[in-house]
């Protein structure tokens, strides 16, 4: 069965720290990778997307990771503000159906001064 | 760009009445997501549209909900009869379809069924 889980489910830190979100996958034959934040109130908005070929891609001070053979990626915020205290959401598609895309069931981070 | 447009922002109906989502993709866009959010099950997939035809409808709860996309430029989710359980906030998204895979989310429509 395609799933996808993430931790951790909730997460608090100081503004200014680092801090590391996981996603894990069994989504199989793999399409894609990506991770959304979506605000309170608000739509999903993407940040990165990776496919099977990329392991690594940066948007700003969001860095992603994706091991296709372990199945897992990573989303890295560097330097933390407070306008990153959203939902940390990871979606992954198969080359079945690009679209059929499988939510994770997100991370709640809170960033506090 | 104005970006995805939903209407209403906010609906609160009574349980057996019905409900019409509305949803104008970003101009170009070609094709058209309508997603479901609450709390214990996340977002979901209801339907898609490419060109506007229906792709997949999987994940339509029931045959009480029922989505048309009429042209490129609208599409919309009814609901008939509405019930309390359906309450969760209505997402509609779309894309370029062949080219990138990102789509693009609309603000959404959050619905209360009392």
């Amino acid at each position: 069965k395609n799933q996808v889980e993430q931790s951790p489910q909730s997460l608090i830190i100081l503004e200014g720290k680092n801090c590391t979100l996981q996603c894990n996958y069994t989504v199989s034959p793999f399409s894609n990778l990506r991770w959304y934040k979506q605000d309170t109130g608000r739509g999903p908005v993407s940040l990165t997307i990776m496919t099977f070929s990329e392991n690594t891609k940066s948007n700003g001070r969001y860095t992603a990771t994706l091991d296709a053979d372990t199945k897992q990626s990573s989303l890295h915020i560097t330097a933390s503000q407070l306008s990153d205290s959203a939902s940390y959401i990871c979606v992954v598609s198969a080359q079945t159906s690009y679209d059929k895309v499988i939510f994770g069931p997100g991370t709640s981070l809170s960033v506090i001064p | 760009d104005a970006g995805v447009i939903q209407s209403p922002r906010h609906e609160v109906t009574e349980m057996g009445q019905e409900v019409t989502l509305r949803c104008k993709p970003i101009s170009g866009h070609n094709s058209l997501f309508w997603y479901r959010q609450t709390m214990m099950r996340g977002l979901e997939l209801l339907i898609y549209f490419n060109n506007n035809v229906p792709i997949d409808d999987s994940g339509m709860p029931e045959d009480r909900f029922s989505a048309k996309m009429p042209n490129a430029s609208f599409s919309t989710l009814k609901i008939q009869p509405s019930e309390p359980r359906d309450s969760a906030v209505y997402f509609c998204a779309s894309r370029v379809a062949g080219t990138s895979y990102e789509q693009y989310f609309g603000p959404g429509t959050r619905l209360t069924v009392t």
